[in-house]
Protein backbone atom coordinates (compact mmCIF):
# COMPACT_ATOMS: atom_id res chain seq x y z
CA UNK A 1 0.00 0.00 0.00
CA UNK A 2 1.43 3.45 -0.92
CA UNK A 3 1.86 5.94 1.79
CA UNK A 4 1.12 9.50 2.42
CA UNK A 5 2.58 11.28 -1.07
CA UNK A 6 3.44 14.62 -1.43
CA UNK A 7 4.72 16.43 -4.21
CA UNK A 8 6.84 18.35 -5.58
CA UNK A 9 9.26 17.08 -3.37
CA UNK A 10 11.52 20.89 -4.03
CA UNK A 11 10.58 23.57 -4.66
CA UNK A 12 12.81 27.07 -5.68
CA UNK A 13 11.04 30.32 -6.04
CA UNK A 14 11.66 33.96 -5.17
CA UNK A 15 9.65 36.02 -2.88
CA UNK A 16 6.24 37.12 -3.75
CA UNK A 17 6.13 34.30 -6.27
CA UNK A 18 2.74 31.99 -5.38
CA UNK A 19 3.02 28.30 -4.41
CA UNK A 20 1.52 25.46 -3.92
CA UNK A 21 1.73 22.08 -2.43
CA UNK A 22 0.40 18.92 -3.28
CA UNK A 23 -0.69 16.09 -0.89
CA UNK A 24 -2.52 12.64 -1.53
CA UNK A 25 -3.08 10.63 1.67
CA UNK A 26 -3.29 7.00 2.37
CA UNK A 27 -6.72 5.72 1.04
CA UNK A 28 -9.22 5.70 3.60
CA UNK A 29 -7.66 8.07 5.84
CA UNK A 30 -10.22 10.73 6.71
CA UNK A 31 -8.20 12.87 8.73
CA UNK A 32 -5.32 14.77 6.61
CA UNK A 33 -2.83 17.27 8.26
CA UNK A 34 -0.78 20.02 6.76
CA UNK A 35 2.28 20.98 9.08
CA UNK A 36 5.43 23.24 8.67
CA UNK A 37 8.64 22.48 9.97
CA UNK A 38 11.44 24.95 10.23
CA UNK A 39 15.11 23.61 10.20
CA UNK A 40 15.97 22.29 14.13
CA UNK A 41 12.35 22.37 15.16
CA UNK A 42 9.61 20.28 15.45
CA UNK A 43 6.25 20.58 13.04
CA UNK A 44 4.13 22.97 13.88
CA UNK A 45 0.14 22.66 12.69
CA UNK A 46 -0.81 24.31 9.87
CA UNK A 47 -4.83 22.75 9.58
CA UNK A 48 -6.33 19.72 9.70
CA UNK A 49 -9.19 18.17 7.87
CA UNK A 50 -11.94 15.58 9.04
CA UNK A 51 -12.77 14.78 5.71
CA UNK A 52 -13.41 17.67 3.28
CA UNK A 53 -14.23 20.04 6.74
CA UNK A 54 -11.15 22.18 7.90
CA UNK A 55 -11.56 21.29 11.77
CA UNK A 56 -8.53 23.49 12.97
CA UNK A 57 -7.22 26.29 10.80
CA UNK A 58 -5.97 28.27 13.93
CA UNK A 59 -2.02 28.43 12.90
CA UNK A 60 -2.61 28.67 9.26
CA UNK A 61 -2.03 32.63 8.38
CA UNK A 62 -4.84 33.13 5.98
CA UNK A 63 -3.69 36.27 4.75
CA UNK A 64 -1.57 34.00 2.45
CA UNK A 65 -2.05 31.00 3.08
CA UNK A 66 -4.78 28.97 1.66
CA UNK A 67 -5.84 25.32 1.88
CA UNK A 68 -8.25 22.76 0.29
CA UNK A 69 -9.34 19.56 0.07
CA UNK A 70 -11.97 19.00 -2.25
CA UNK A 71 -13.94 15.28 -1.92
CA UNK A 72 -11.90 14.49 1.20
CA UNK A 73 -9.43 12.90 -0.44
CA UNK A 74 -6.18 15.11 -2.27
CA UNK A 75 -5.59 18.49 -0.83
CA UNK A 76 -3.62 21.44 -2.09
CA UNK A 77 -1.67 23.80 0.20
CA UNK A 78 -0.98 27.35 -1.05
CA UNK A 79 1.00 30.08 -0.24
CA UNK A 80 0.55 33.54 -1.99
CA UNK A 81 2.84 35.95 -1.69
CA UNK A 82 5.25 33.87 -0.77
CA UNK A 83 7.85 35.69 1.60
CA UNK A 84 11.50 34.51 2.84
CA UNK A 85 10.43 33.57 5.84
CA UNK A 86 8.22 30.84 4.54
CA UNK A 87 11.00 28.97 3.67
CA UNK A 88 10.98 25.69 5.45
CA UNK A 89 9.31 21.60 4.74
CA UNK A 90 5.71 21.29 4.89
CA UNK A 91 4.22 17.76 6.08
CA UNK A 92 1.11 16.53 5.21
CA UNK A 93 -0.04 13.57 6.95
CA UNK A 94 -3.06 11.78 7.24
CA UNK A 95 -4.74 9.10 9.95
CA UNK A 96 -8.09 6.58 10.04
CA UNK A 97 -10.91 8.43 11.60
CA UNK A 98 -10.28 6.06 14.77
CA UNK A 99 -6.65 5.07 14.46
CA UNK A 100 -3.63 6.30 16.54
CA UNK A 101 -0.82 6.14 14.06
CA UNK A 102 -0.15 9.66 12.12
CA UNK A 103 1.48 8.75 8.80
CA UNK A 104 3.56 11.17 7.16
CA UNK A 105 5.12 11.95 3.70
CA UNK A 106 7.99 12.84 2.91
CA UNK A 107 7.61 16.80 2.57
CA UNK A 108 8.07 19.56 0.06
CA UNK A 109 11.31 21.67 1.25
CA UNK A 110 10.67 25.41 -0.06
CA UNK A 111 13.01 27.49 -0.29
CA UNK A 112 12.32 31.32 -1.16
CA UNK A 113 15.28 33.47 -2.46
CA UNK B 1 5.54 29.54 27.49
CA UNK B 2 5.57 26.45 25.01
CA UNK B 3 2.69 24.05 25.53
CA UNK B 4 5.69 21.37 25.27
CA UNK B 5 9.22 21.85 25.87
CA UNK B 6 11.93 19.30 24.25
CA UNK B 7 16.09 19.36 25.05
CA UNK B 8 16.81 20.29 21.28
CA UNK B 9 20.36 18.56 21.86
CA UNK B 10 22.49 17.33 20.20
CA UNK B 11 22.85 14.34 21.93
CA UNK B 12 25.78 12.38 20.92
CA UNK B 13 26.64 8.78 22.76
CA UNK B 14 28.77 5.57 22.24
CA UNK B 15 27.16 2.38 20.42
CA UNK B 16 25.41 0.45 23.07
CA UNK B 17 24.83 2.89 25.33
CA UNK B 18 21.31 3.85 27.32
CA UNK B 19 20.08 7.28 25.74
CA UNK B 20 17.18 8.92 27.88
CA UNK B 21 15.28 11.66 26.25
CA UNK B 22 12.84 13.44 28.02
CA UNK B 23 9.98 16.18 27.64
CA UNK B 24 7.74 18.27 29.52
CA UNK B 25 4.18 20.11 28.89
CA UNK B 26 2.04 22.09 30.34
CA UNK B 27 -1.38 21.24 29.27
CA UNK B 28 -3.26 18.62 31.32
CA UNK B 29 -5.76 18.31 28.94
CA UNK B 30 -3.03 16.02 26.86
CA UNK B 31 -4.33 12.54 26.78
CA UNK B 32 -2.03 10.83 24.27
CA UNK B 33 1.22 10.66 24.19
CA UNK B 34 3.78 9.79 20.99
CA UNK B 35 7.40 9.48 20.12
CA UNK B 36 8.34 10.15 16.37
CA UNK B 37 11.79 9.30 14.80
CA UNK B 38 12.43 11.26 11.99
CA UNK B 39 15.54 10.45 9.75
CA UNK B 40 17.13 13.36 7.49
CA UNK B 41 14.91 14.12 4.83
CA UNK B 42 12.54 11.79 5.51
CA UNK B 43 9.02 12.18 7.32
CA UNK B 44 8.49 11.56 11.01
CA UNK B 45 7.32 7.74 11.80
CA UNK B 46 5.61 6.66 14.87
CA UNK B 47 8.03 4.63 17.23
CA UNK B 48 5.61 4.88 20.52
CA UNK B 49 2.05 5.38 21.73
CA UNK B 50 0.40 5.46 25.09
CA UNK B 51 -2.29 6.93 26.36
CA UNK B 52 -1.45 6.57 30.73
CA UNK B 53 0.95 7.21 33.08
CA UNK B 54 3.23 4.02 33.28
CA UNK B 55 6.31 2.80 30.93
CA UNK B 56 5.62 0.93 27.40
CA UNK B 57 8.26 -1.57 26.11
CA UNK B 58 8.83 -2.24 22.30
CA UNK B 59 11.96 -4.32 21.69
CA UNK B 60 14.72 -1.96 23.22
CA UNK B 61 12.39 1.57 23.36
CA UNK B 62 10.59 1.85 26.65
CA UNK B 63 8.07 5.01 26.95
CA UNK B 64 7.53 6.42 30.42
CA UNK B 65 4.59 8.66 30.82
CA UNK B 66 4.18 10.83 34.43
CA UNK B 67 1.06 12.79 34.14
CA UNK B 68 1.30 14.04 37.41
CA UNK B 69 4.81 15.64 36.67
CA UNK B 70 3.78 16.46 33.54
CA UNK B 71 6.82 14.61 31.86
CA UNK B 72 7.19 12.05 29.45
CA UNK B 73 10.46 9.66 28.80
CA UNK B 74 11.82 7.33 26.13
CA UNK B 75 14.46 5.27 26.79
CA UNK B 76 16.71 3.28 23.71
CA UNK B 77 18.48 0.78 25.15
CA UNK B 78 22.03 -0.81 23.80
CA UNK B 79 21.98 1.66 21.30
CA UNK B 80 22.80 1.44 17.56
CA UNK B 81 24.34 3.55 14.85
CA UNK B 82 20.83 3.10 12.91
CA UNK B 83 19.33 4.99 15.70
CA UNK B 84 20.84 8.02 15.14
CA UNK B 85 17.99 10.33 13.73
CA UNK B 86 15.94 13.13 15.38
CA UNK B 87 13.34 12.00 17.90
CA UNK B 88 10.61 14.00 18.41
CA UNK B 89 8.29 13.99 21.53
CA UNK B 90 3.92 14.63 20.94
CA UNK B 91 0.88 15.16 22.73
CA UNK B 92 -2.25 15.20 21.97
CA UNK B 93 -5.72 16.22 23.41
CA UNK B 94 -9.45 14.45 22.71
CA UNK B 95 -10.11 17.24 20.76
CA UNK B 96 -7.37 15.76 18.13
CA UNK B 97 -4.62 18.43 18.55
CA UNK B 98 -1.27 16.90 18.12
CA UNK B 99 1.43 19.14 19.04
CA UNK B 100 5.17 18.40 18.40
CA UNK B 101 8.25 18.88 20.73
CA UNK B 102 11.21 20.77 19.43
CA UNK B 103 13.06 17.39 18.51
CA UNK B 104 16.22 15.92 19.70
CA UNK B 105 18.69 15.23 17.45
CA UNK B 106 20.85 11.23 17.77
CA UNK B 107 24.02 10.45 17.49
CA UNK B 108 25.33 7.46 18.26
CA UNK B 109 29.10 6.56 17.02
CA UNK B 110 30.21 3.57 16.43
Amino acid sequence: EAGVVQSPRYKIIEKKQPVAFWCNPISGHNTLYWYRQNLGQGPELLIRYENEEAVDDSQLPKDRFSAERLKGVDSTLKIQPAELGDSAVYLCASRSGDGEKLFFGSGTQLSVL
Amino acid sequence: QKEVEQDPGPLSVPEGAIVSLNCTYSNSAFQYFMWYRQYSRKGPELLMYTYSSGNKEDGRFTAQVDKSSKYISLFIRDSQPSDSATYLCAMENQGGKLIFGQGTELSVKP
